[in-house]
Parts: structure tokens; sequence; C-alpha cells
């Protein structure tokens, strides 16, 4: 099966800007999300991309995909307390096949 | 914004036991799910299911283990006699379509086996 690899835990300071990485195994992936989980809730879709583009940007959010070295990373501008939560990356297969990550447990810093 | 819900924030049975998790999919979906997520692992999928039937199942979902849509609203996870290692996060997710379609999730079901 697929193998996702996030690493575990990234602390920023407030303000700053927050980098979650993310590698895969398999080169066929058709989208990948990030989905957010904060404590006690469930799993929030936060943006997506394309396999077939290379950057995306959503406001504070900059996805960035490198097909080539099944590479897959969020950027967090500004980063807020509020942003403390889990991040998952998601590549879907065959559109409707979702494998997550292990997750990255961002931590914000006041 | 339309959302899953998910019955009961957290249930709580004795081994052997059969529990019921619950769960709404947005109204205008086609597509449910359920995943888990055992505590400190990764999140698995269970089983997806699509005009009335099973359209996947991982090898998790076993016979103790059974989907129904009992009426136009309710999705719902049935675990027949718990075990121990049942104990863990369940989701229920809901797309609009098979492809191109993110998942929506509930906020889960929290199961404890004892």
């Amino acid at each position: 099966g697929e193998d996702v690899e996030q690493s575990l835990f990234l602390s920023v300071r407030e303000g700053d800007s927050s980098v979650i990485n993310c590698t895969y195994t398999d080169s066929s992936s058709t989208y990948l999300y990030w989905y957010k989980q904060e404590p006690g809730a469930g799993l929030q879709l936060l943006t997506y991309i394309f396999s077939n583009m290379d950057m995306k940007q959503d406001q504070r959010l900059t996805v960035l995909l490198n097909k080539k070295d099944k590479h897959l990373s969020l950027r967090i501008a500004d980063t807020q307390t509020g942003d403390s939560a889990i991040y998952f990356c998601v590549p879907v297969y065959n559109f409707n096949k979702f494998y997550f990550g292990s997750g990255t447990k961002l931590n914000v810093k006041p | 914004e339309p959302e899953v819900t998910q019955t009961p924030s957290h249930q709580v049975t004795q081994m052997g036991q059969e529990v019921i998790l619950r769960c709404v999919p947005i109204s205008n979906h086609l597509y449910f799910y359920w995943y888990r997520q055992i505590l400190g692992q990764k999140v698995e999928f269970l089983v997806s299911f699509y005009n009335n039937e099973i359209s996947e199942k991982s090898e998790i979902f076993d016979d103790q283990f059974s989907v129904e849509r009992p009426d136009g609203s309710n999705f719902t996870l049935k675990i027949r006699s718990t075990k121990l290692e049942d104990s863990a996060m369940y989701f229920c997710a809901s797309s609009e379509r098979r492809a191109d379609s993110p998942l929506h999730f509930g906020n889960g079901t929290r199961l404890t086996v004892t």
C-alpha cells in the first residue's frame, strides 16, 4: 500500500511561517489534500492540489508539489496560535482512495 | 455550512458487546465512508458505501463490522462483538461524487472497549 511520511512535530513562534512537509511513495495520486485536526475535533479540509499543478495559494496557505521527488509541503504564513493542530497530508488515488499520513503536530508559541 | 454529524461523541462498552455508531452525512452527498484512528496511530480506511451497498472495504473491516443506511439520512457502523483493540476514534465521512470530491468528516465517536 501507499506510504505517506510526515515529521511528527513542528514548533514555531506566532507570526513566523510554518512549513509542514510530506513524502509519499506512489506517484499516481490524482489529488493531494491537507486536513487539519484540532484537539477533540474532526478532520477539517484545509486545501488541496491537483497532481498536475506545482503550486496553489489559498490566503495564508501555500501548497507546493514536487511530483518528481514525491514531496508535498504546506506553508502557513503569519502562523497564529489558532493554527495549533495536527496537519495530515492525504494523497488520493483512483479518485477515491484517501491515504493519511501520520500527521504533524504544529505547536505555535505566543 | 452543512456538516457531517456523529453520535454519540463518546461510547464506552464492555468487550463482547455490540455497538452502533451513528452518522448523518451531508444531505446531497452520495458516497459515505468510515475511517478509524487508534490513539497515536494513522487514520485508516474501513469501508465506503454507495447506492445502498459496500463499494470497497479494507482488511480491517471483517465480519464483525457491518454498515447500513437504514433511512434517507442515517449511516451506521455496527460492531457485533467488540474487542479491546476496537478502541479508537471512528470518523464518518461523506462526499458529493466519487471522483474529484473531498471527504467531509464528522467530529468522530471515541469508542472505548473495557
